[in-house]
């Protein structure tokens, strides 16, 4: 148990339809991260948010956004679905201090037909 | 640009067998190193983390030792079980890096 909820845990969309995926972090954890999982592959790393701002972004264009809320909940947004976005989809939450241990949630796994 | 490679993909090994999973990355500017392991389908637990500092963190049957200057790090898993069957991803620099895994199975 990490603490860290995602919902839902399955999803399934249209190509060309917007999708919204949550994550709860755990309580103090001010740093969130969201991960793309294509079958096989390690996590690709999508973008960061600590105290409600961006502060870091992978190699994800605009369609992918996200925000956070003060109550230690979070969200990504895919605007334009694609085929190539069925993944499933990470977040990542940890302390604000140093570097810290990062704890994940269980994923959403997001289908595009 | 850093690269984590771990090798090999996949793994066998009978049950009680001492195993070494690897984890190397280019660039030596890692923060930290955390591993994990993945359940098929599921998210990520978080196995260890080392920060840049450290040499080696123990928990368990598991430890992991980094080498900053040969840009290596090694998770030592001590008489394998079953439940040990998952995948072992390792990731650097806060977690923003991950490698592809190594895919460990362990025959009764």
């Amino acid at each position: 148990e990490t603490g860290v909820t995602q919902s839902p845990t399955h999803l399934i969309k249209t190509r060309g339809q917007q999708v919204t995926l949550r994550c709860s972090s755990q309580s103090g954890h001010n740093t969130v991260s969201w991960y793309q999982q294509a079958l096989g592959q390690g996590p690709q790393f999508i973008f960061q948010y600590y105290r409600e701002e961006e502060n870091g972004r992978g190699n994800f264009p605009p369609r992918f956004s996200g925000l956070q809320f003060p109550n230690y909940s979070s969200e990504l947004n895919v605007n334009a679905l694609e085929l190539d976005d069925s993944a499933l989809y990470l977040c990542a939450s940890r302390m604000d201090r140093g570097h810290a241990e990062a704890f994940f949630g269980q994923g959403t796994r997001l289908t595009v037909v | 640009k850093q690269e984590v490679t771990q090798i090999p993909a996949a793994l066998s090994v009978p049950e009680g067998e001492n195993l070494v999973l690897n984890c190397s990355f280019t660039d030596s500017a890692i923060y930290n190193l955390q591993w994990f392991r993945q359940d098929p389908g599921k998210g990520l637990t978080s196995l260890l983390l080392i920060q840049s500092s450290q040499r080696e963190q123990t928990s368990g049957r598991l430890n992991a030792s980094l080498d900053k200057s040969s840009g290596r790090s090694t998770l030592y898993i001590a008489a394998s079980q079953p439940g040990d069957s998952a995948t072992y991803l390792c990731a650097v620099r806060n977690q923003f890096y991950f490698g592809t895994g190594t895919s460990l199975t362990v025959i009764p």
